[in-house]
This record gives C-alpha cells, structure tokens and sequence, in this order.
C-alpha cells in the first residue's frame, strides 16, 4: 500500500491568482493520478502525470490551465491557473504500481472568490 | 474505457448483506472489474478487484459471471461505517480508471 499526503487541504484564493497543490507518497509509485471532484459528485480525471516526460491530459483539461510536474517517483504537484470561480472544486491526487490499486490523498478544497 | 452502470442508492439495515451490481457490457478482454468506496470528505479508497468468477477478501466479495457483462459487490453484515459511495470501474492494469456515478449506500440502524 501507499499513503499519500497533500498541501494544502484546502485554499481560498482570488480570481486570476494560482495554486499549487502538492502530492507526496510515501513510496515509489509507477502511476499518478490528478482529478477533480465537485461536491457530491464522481471523480473526473484531469490528466496522468508521468515521471520525466509531461503529463497525459484528458480531453476539456489543457497544460495551459493545469500544468503538471512530476519530478520522481514520489512527488507531483498541479497547479491551477488564472482562477476563476468555475475552478472551486475538490483535487485530488492518486499513486499506485497500476491503475487497478490506486491509493488517494485526502483531496485539497480550493475556493476561488 | 468500458461504460458502467449501476444503481444511484441503496438503503440497507445494520447486519444485513448488501449487493451492489455493475453493468458493463462492452468490457474487453483484458480489462479487469475493480471497487473503490469512498467517504465523505475523504479521497477513495481501493475495496476489491478480479477478472472472473469469485474474489474475496476482509472486506467483500466480488461475484463475476462467465460473460463478464456485469459484476456484484457484496458486502456482508453492514455496519453505519459502511454508508459511502461506491464505484465500479472497468479497465487494463496500463490504462487510467474512469469513474462513474457511483452507488449512494445509506445503512440505517
């Protein structure tokens, strides 16, 4: 298994800033995974951050407004850009050796005013 | 990715075993069927997987027919811990998961 920790839990940020979110595991995963969720509602995934090389992103999610780093095994972060708020959602990150068994982080709740 | 369907609630009593079932229909050969629940508040949490027949763990069961165009969840003696959403997801180890609506499962006392 895997624990996956991210910062910040949660944000409030104005309209035309960026946030960052960071996802840390505490193992070496293969896999990450970036999604976004609105409350009471299912998971959509934004993109998949693949280590050395960019991310893979779904369609409606673009590099411009999303931009994804994964550096090593361990660590991806998003960031969301030029805020609007259509963006306020919960984020998610997840990790695993596949896409069967992935391990979540307990979401960052970003509102944007 | 195969498309899934499954119920939007379930209501269930404390003790009671709990059967959620997945239709997907288009699904590939070498997709596997894989469960996940999640709380409120909180990211989802990986349940079950399997590919055909029966699997079982500490948690549930995975009943998989021949055809592989559905699967049923189980979940015995349910607890008020239980009350979550519920996700069935298709798809190759490889592949990204895509999640469906999910199934509200409410446990009373």
């Amino acid at each position: 298994s895997a624990v996956i920790s991210q910062k910040p839990s949660r944000d409030i940020c104005q309209r035309g800033t960026s946030l960052t979110i960071q996802c840390q595991v505490d193992s070496q995963v293969t896999m990450m995974f970036w999604y976004r969720q609105q409350p009471g509602q299912s998971l959509t995934l934004i993109a998949t951050a693949n280590q050395g090389s960019e991310a893979t992103y779904e369609s409606g999610f673009v590099i411009d407004k999303f931009p994804i780093s994964r550096p090593n095994l361990t660590f991806s972060t998003l960031t969301v850009s030029n805020l609007s708020p259509e963006d306020s959602s919960i984020y998610l990150c997840s990790g695993g050796q596949g896409a069967y068994e992935q391990y979540f982080g307990p979401g960052t709740r970003l509102t944007v005013t | 990715l195969a498309k899934t369907t499954q119920p939007i609630s379930m209501d269930s009593y404390e003790g009671q075993e709990v059967n959620i079932t997945c239709s997907h229909n288009n699904i590939a050969t070498n997709d596997y069927i894989t469960w996940y629940q999640q709380f409120p508040s909180q990211g989802p949490r990986f349940i079950i997987q399997g590919y055909k027949t029966k699997v079982t763990n500490e948690v549930a069961s995975l009943f998989i027919p021949a055809d592989r165009k559905s699967s049923t969840l189980s979940l015995p003696r349910v607890s008020l811990s239980d009350t979550a959403v519920y996700y069935c997801l298709v798809g190759s180890n490889d592949y990204k998961l895509s999640f469906g609506a999910g199934t509200t499962v409410t446990v009373r006392a």
